[in-house]
């Protein structure tokens, strides 16, 4: 069973764009949670979604937002970047997004803000 | 809310010792305890998860951890360190009923030859 995917692996932007990050849970999985990892601050969660819907989100500004489609597949989009957003984004996906559900982690997509 | 704690930053072992890294999380209920890790410029991978039963719970890779309420831990241990090891690791908890992990700030492993 392919594992979770994450693209682009990497990308560079400039403060003030916007950029989309995508992310492919394993198939069957319909839970798909974000996290954002900076040397600073650690690994954090940013928010879950479960059946298209977001259902818990982390304690990040409004600029960071994110979709989940029918087919679970998950995008996050991040607004006005800001060189503080430059992280490793990982996205995870589980069977039903329960807390005793283990998480599966893709690779990451590596953001450089300039 | 919950908290993890994994009070070493960098932990360097040679080649062949044992390996304990430790963990304390603080939850008012049983927790679900997971530890990952994560190689350079990659995700990260379970090593091994408990959420009920026996407190000594086998990983992968000859890794194990055992949870024990008292001292409010889950501490992984390897009896003897591989090079192809050093790596960051990370334990994790998850409560309630949502998904979401809350993570300590890792342990990153070096091993000597």
């Amino acid at each position: 069973k392919a594992g979770v995917t994450q693209t682009p692996r990497y990308l560079i932007k400039t403060r003030g764009q916007q950029v989309t990050l995508s992310c492919s849970p394993i198939s069957g999985h319909r839970s798909v949670s974000w996290y954002q990892q900076t040397p600073g601050q650690g690994l954090q969660f940013l928010f879950e979604y479960f059946s298209e819907t977001q259902r818990n989100k982390g304690n990040f500004p409004g600029r960071f937002s994110g979709r989940q489609f029918s087919n679970s597949r998950s995008e996050m989009n991040v607004s006005t970047l800001e060189l503080g957003d430059s992280a490793l984004y990982l996205c995870a996906s589980s069977l039903e997004g329960r807390a005793r559900d283990t998480q599966y982690f893709g690779p990451g997509t590596r953001l450089t803000v300039l | 809310a919950q908290s993890v704690t994994q009070p070493d930053i960098h932990i360097t072992v040679s080649e062949g010792a044992s390996l304990e890294l430790r963990c304390n999380y603080s939850y008012g209920a049983t927790p679900y305890l997971f530890w990952y890790v994560q190689s350079p410029g990659q995700g990260l991978q379970l090593l091994l998860k408990y959420f009920s039963g026996d407190t000594l719970v086998q990983g992968i890779k000859g890794f194990e951890a055992e949870f024990k309420r008292s001292q409010s831990s889950f501490n992984l241990r390897k009896p003897s360190v591989h090079w192809s090891d050093a790596a960051e690791y990370f334990c994790a908890v998850g409560a309630g009923t949502a998904s979401k992990l809350t993570f300590g700030t890792g342990t990153r492993l070096q091993v000597t030859l």
